[in-house]
């Protein structure tokens, strides 16, 4: 089946630690997107990337890391020097907005506790 | 900056009757409008999508309308149904890839 696979879905860090969260997708997408979501707000985009190679920072981008070296993969690290880590994060992916589809398909998403 | 402002407060309705849920946004000029659900826990899931040359849009139970003078759209749901109970939210795309959503709002749907 198509779709977008986000590992693990739930995960446990101590403070001062870095943790990598998955996000692999098998749709052909070219643009991939990663959000967090805290209790009773919306989705806040950290970063995202247009192609292969390439990825800009979102609204609140500040102590996270991407990659972008395969087209189906666009891993989140969650640096220390984020502050309040704790949260669920989305990964989505779309077609490019110039074949005027734009939907974004998300995964299932990861929920990250700082203990 | 860039705002889009949902009625964050929940909005209850009588099953059978039509919800209407509203967008509005300031210091934006999106080529695009999108309406997800999201159900508690889960990733969003794409409804629909109006451009801005568009005025109105359906599929099936659901209608949404972009007034880009206004900077305002609505999403109808009619005829609703209790399972069509979850948090609706409203996206914004320019022409360029990047979606900004609202904070959502959360409908219930009474037997």
């Amino acid at each position: 089946d198509g779709g977008i696979t986000q590992s693990p879905k739930y995960l446990f860090r101590k403070e001062g630690q870095n943790v990598t969260l998955s996000c692999e997708q098998n749709l052909n997408h070219d643009a991939m997107y990663w959000y967090r979501q805290d209790p009773g707000q919306g989705l806040r985009l950290i970063y995202y990337s247009q192609i292969v190679n390439d990825f800009q920072k979102g609204d609140i981008a500040e102590g996270y890391s991407v990659s972008r070296e395969k087209k189906e993969s666009f891993p989140l690290t969650v640096t220390s020097a984020q502050k309040n880590p704790t949260a669920f994060y989305l990964c989505a992916s779309s077609r490019p907005v110039t074949t005027n589809t734009g939907e974004l398909f998300f995964g299932e998403g990861s929920r990250l506790t700082v203990l | 900056s860039q705002k889009i402002e949902q009625n964050s407060e929940a909005l209850n309705i009588q099953e059978g009757k039509t919800a209407t849920l509203t967008c509005n946004y300031t210091n934006y000029s999106p080529a695009y409008l999108q309406w997800y659900r999201q159900d508690p826990g889960r990733g969003p899931v794409f409804l629909l999508l109006i451009r801005e040359n568009e005025k109105e849009k359906r599929k099936e139970r659901l209608k949404v309308t972009f007034d880009t003078t206004l900077k305002q759209s609505l999403f109808h749901i009619t005829a609703a149904q209790p399972a069509d109970s979850a948090t609706y939210l409203c996206a914004l795309q320019g022409s360029y890839q990047k979606v900004t959503f609202g904070i959502g709002t959360k409908l219930q749907v009474i037997p």
